[in-house]
């Protein structure tokens, strides 16, 4: 099968701080990585895509700035929420694209912000 | 501009009654649409993709262009099927392939 990690599983920080979150595709490469974010009892929201060894495609009303999207390898791709706010709290997921139109999808990441 | 929409958002049934899960579609291209579950405290996973016109769990799905529906429906329902259901389409955006998801459908099978 194909299985996607995402590290950690939950966080905790202070406002103002900033908080990375990894995804990883474990058993087969992906030059297409997708961030989505969920709010509770709400339905998955794409906020960018994130392709290898190139800039990441924001949605729109996702800034830029404050979400940075790193797809360094083949394997990783990497989520910084910069200065977190209380707002940003939420369930961020992530999806691993293998193939024209399989994603897998991480367990996600539950972020609270103090 | 793709969208998805799932009317209901909470759908109760008993053990061994159909059930059907609706799905609508509005997009100007050729879509490709899928089914995804997310059980309790799991992942989101692919349960079923109309290109492959298979049945899985023993849900199926049919893809009405005309009516733009893609509702998933399975004859005798289970308690293990209790679950999020999220219809979601693919389509281009720019030169991407996206996912949109429709909001979700809970589904909870009664003993």
């Amino acid at each position: 099968g194909a299985v996607v990690s995402q590290h950690p599983s939950w966080v905790i920080c202070k406002s103002g701080t900033s908080v990375k979150i990894e995804c990883r595709s474990l058993d087969f490469q992906a030059t297409t990585m997708f961030w989505y974010r969920q709010f509770p009892k709400q339905s998955l929201m794409l906020m960018a895509t994130s392709n290898e060894g190139s800039k990441a495609t924001y949605e729109q009303g996702v800034e830029k700035d404050k979400f940075l999207i790193n797809h360094a390898s083949l394997t990783l791709s990497t989520l910084t929420v910069t200065s977190a706010h209380p707002e940003d709290s939420s369930f961020y997921i992530c999806s691993a694209r293998r193939g024209p139109d399989e994603q897998y999808f991480g367990p996600g990441t539950r972020l609270t912000v103090t | 501009a793709q969208r998805v929409t799932q009317p209901e958002k909470l759908l109760s049934v008993f053990k061994g009654a159909p059930v059907e899960l609706k799905c609508n579609y509005s997009y100007s291209g050729s879509p490709e649409l899928f089914w995804y579950v997310q059980y309790s405290r799991q992942r989101l996973q692919l349960l079923l993709r109309h290109i492959s016109r298979e049945s899985i769990k023993g849900f199926t799905a049919d893809l009405n262009k005309g009516e733009t529906s893609f509702h998933l429906k399975k004859p005798f329902a289970q308690e293990e099927d209790s679950a999020m259901y999220y219809c979601a389409l693919s389509g281009r955006s720019g030169s991407a392939r996206q996912l949109t998801f429709g909001s979700g459908t809970q589904l909870t099978v009664l003993p």
